[in-house]
Parts: C-alpha cells; structure tokens; sequence
C-alpha cells in the first residue's frame, strides 16, 4: 500500500534563516505531488505541483521553491523565511483522480 | 472569487443529530472529493464523486453529486463526537492532470 511520509513534523524557525521541509512517497512510481499551505481560515493553498522529476509548477510566487530530486521526493525550500512564511504545509500525491495527503509540517517562524 | 464555496463554515450538532455540509462549484465538475481533518493532522481522503446523481457512502456518513447544480452535499447521520473535525471539499474543475482545488472547510463539532 501507498504510504507517504512529511519531515520534520513541527518547525520553530527564526525570521531569515532557511528551511528545507521533505516529503516521501512509497508504494507508488511516478506520482503527481503537491505542496500546501494552511493557514488560519484560509482554507488550502497550492504552492507547488510536479507532474515528474525535475518538473515544478509554481502556483504563487513567493520566497519559496521546490524541487524533486527522485520520482518519490518532494522538498520544499527557502533561502529567508518571512513571518508570513507560518502555517501548516502539506504534501499530497495522486496518481489518478484523487489525491492523499501527508501528516504536515507545523512551521512557526519568529 | 472563490471556485469551490463551503457551507456552513462551522457547525455545532448535538450528539444524534443529522447535518448536511454543501460544496458549491462555480465551474463543471469533472471530479468532487471530500476529504476529513483533524486539527493539526493530515486530510484523510473520504469519498470520490464523479457522476452526475452518483451517490457514496462509509459508515454514517453520505455523500451525493449534483452535476447539474454543481454542486455536492456530506450528509453524516446519527453524529458522533467521532466525525468532529474540519470537512473540506475539493473539485477537478478543469478535466485534466491537474491539481485539485478546495473550499475552505467546514468545521463541525459535536457536543453531547
């Protein structure tokens, strides 16, 4: 069965340092994956979808990137995290129709 | 504009209760998902609609596809404190390998 996996958990990061946040996929070849932000009554937010290795749409241009270095892993990066940068970040594949989330990453940034 | 409208935004039922959650497209629907969160945790994928009049259901909890009206309503029976959480929808609106998109949830809690 497909299992995918979010790393770290909770992030407690200083305005202007970097972040790197991991997100693997097991049990499947050649996943769509997403990037999500949830914030407070925001409902979620698209920021970055790979159809395949090396491919990146960029839905919000922002201080973040992303890339996929292996078909099954997904990173989200920044060089200098903003304040606004806080909130909760998914991951999600499909291979298909629907799609399946990760457990997210609680980033705070002070 | 928002595509994809939730109502309510939050919900407070009495344990035994029924309710109803709606999901409303500004566009065609290709494709209706709804999804379950619990604070601070991952969505876990509920039920697929894809047909017009197509209709699912697991456990208590029913959900129906309006194509027409595009549009798709969760109904849970009988309430427990176990379906308290938020409820999302999310809409392929564009027939294609394309990501999903979602409303803004609904939260509902369930009181005893």
């Amino acid at each position: 069965s497909q299992t995918i996996h979010q790393w770290p958990a909770t992030l407690v990061q200083p305005v202007g340092s970097p972040l790197s946040l991991e997100c693997t996929v097991e049990g499947t070849s050649n996943p769509n994956l997403y990037w999500y932000r949830q914030a407070a009554g925001r409902g979620l937010q698209l920021l970055f979808y790979s159809v395949g290795i090396g491919q990146i749409s960029s839905e919000v241009p922002q201080n973040l990137s992303a890339s996929r270095p292996q078909d099954r892993q997904f990173i989200l990066s920044s060089k200098k995290l903003l304040l606004s940068d806080s909130g909760f970040y998914l991951c999600a594949w499909s291979t298909g129709s629907a799609q399946y989330f990760g457990p997210g990453t609680r980033l705070t940034v002070l | 504009s928002q595509e994809l409208e939730q109502s309510p935004q939050s919900l407070i039922v009495q344990e035994g209760k029924n309710l109803t959650i709606n999901c409303t497209s500004s566009k065609t629907l290709y494709g209706l998902y709804w999804y379950k969160q619990k604070y601070g945790e991952g969505l876990i994928f509920l039920m697929m609609l894809q047909k017009g009049g197509e209709e699912k259901s697991h456990e208590k909890i029913t959900a129906k596809l309006d194509e027409k009206k595009q549009q798709s309503s969760l109904h849970i029976t009988a309430s427990q404190p176990s379906h308290a959480g938020i409820y999302l929808c999310g809409a392929d609106i564009y027939s294609g390998n394309t990501p999903l998109v979602f409303g803004k949830g609904t939260r509902l809690s369930v009181i005893a």
